[in-house]
């Protein structure tokens, strides 16, 4: 397996964009988690899905951010309209039972600059 | 807070060293991970002590873990420039199906 996908690696856009990130999971994991990472803040975990479910989006920063998984194999974090702040690198990962008893899978992540 | 808060923030240390970082949690977990990161890259998976196990070696690794204290340590023996990276450790809370991290320990290997 390739392991975690995720695309684009980079993406420079301006203020008021909109930006879609998107993650393909490891082939048989039934988690997928999108976390942000900023050198102030550390990483973020912002939602998870179980079995293509939204389970917890607390971590979601506003409504200008949402996140699908139309299937098991596909996943898209979108920021409608895009602000600075948002600057961060996007990460997505997959595991199977969710750390339980495993580990997770990370994709090199999303590099986002909102100008 | 789920998450664990590594120590130091910043460790540097000549090859050859050996390089220690700790983790604090304040929940009770089923297992505790660590996990490093290049940079540029994402995290890579280094290895997990569950919460009944005190002490665990993979390689040149070693993690114990004392849930009395709710601490961590992971101790890197022989250390080599390749590494230089970020570690992180993640505890894994009592039913829960997710993992937060910390902002980890940046640990750099001069040759």
């Amino acid at each position: 397996d390739a392991g975690v996908i995720q695309s684009p690696r980079h993406e420079v856009t301006e203020m008021g964009q909109e930006v879609t990130l998107r993650c393909k999971p490891i082939s048989g994991h039934d988690y997928l988690f999108w976390y942000r990472q900023t050198m102030m803040r550390g990483l973020e975990l912002l939602i998870y899905f179980n079995n293509n479910v939204p389970i917890d989006d607390s971590g979601m920063p506003e409504d200008r951010f949402s996140a699908k998984m139309p299937n098991a194999s596909f996943s898209t974090l979108k920021i409608q309209p895009s602000e600075p702040r948002d600057s961060a690198v996007y990460f997505c990962a997959s595991s199977w039972q969710a750390g339980v008893n495993g580990e997770l899978f990370f994709g090199e992540g999303s590099r986002l600059t909102v100008l | 807070s789920q998450q664990g808060e590594e120590d130091p923030q910043a460790l540097s240390i000549q090859e050859g060293e050996n390089a220690t970082m700790n983790c604090s949690y304040k929940t009770s977990i089923n297992n505790l991970q660590w996990y490093r990161q290049n940079s540029g890259r994402g995290l890579v998976h280094l290895i997990l002590i569950r919460s009944n196990e005190r002490e665990k070696h993979s390689g040149r690794l070693r993690v114990t873990l004392d849930t009395s204290k709710k601490s961590s340590s992971l101790l890197i023996t022989a250390s080599r420039a390749a590494d230089t990276a970020s570690y992180f450790c993640a505890p894994h809370q009592t039913g829960a199906n997710n993992l937060f991290f910390g902002t980890g320990t940046r640990l750099t290997v001069i040759p």
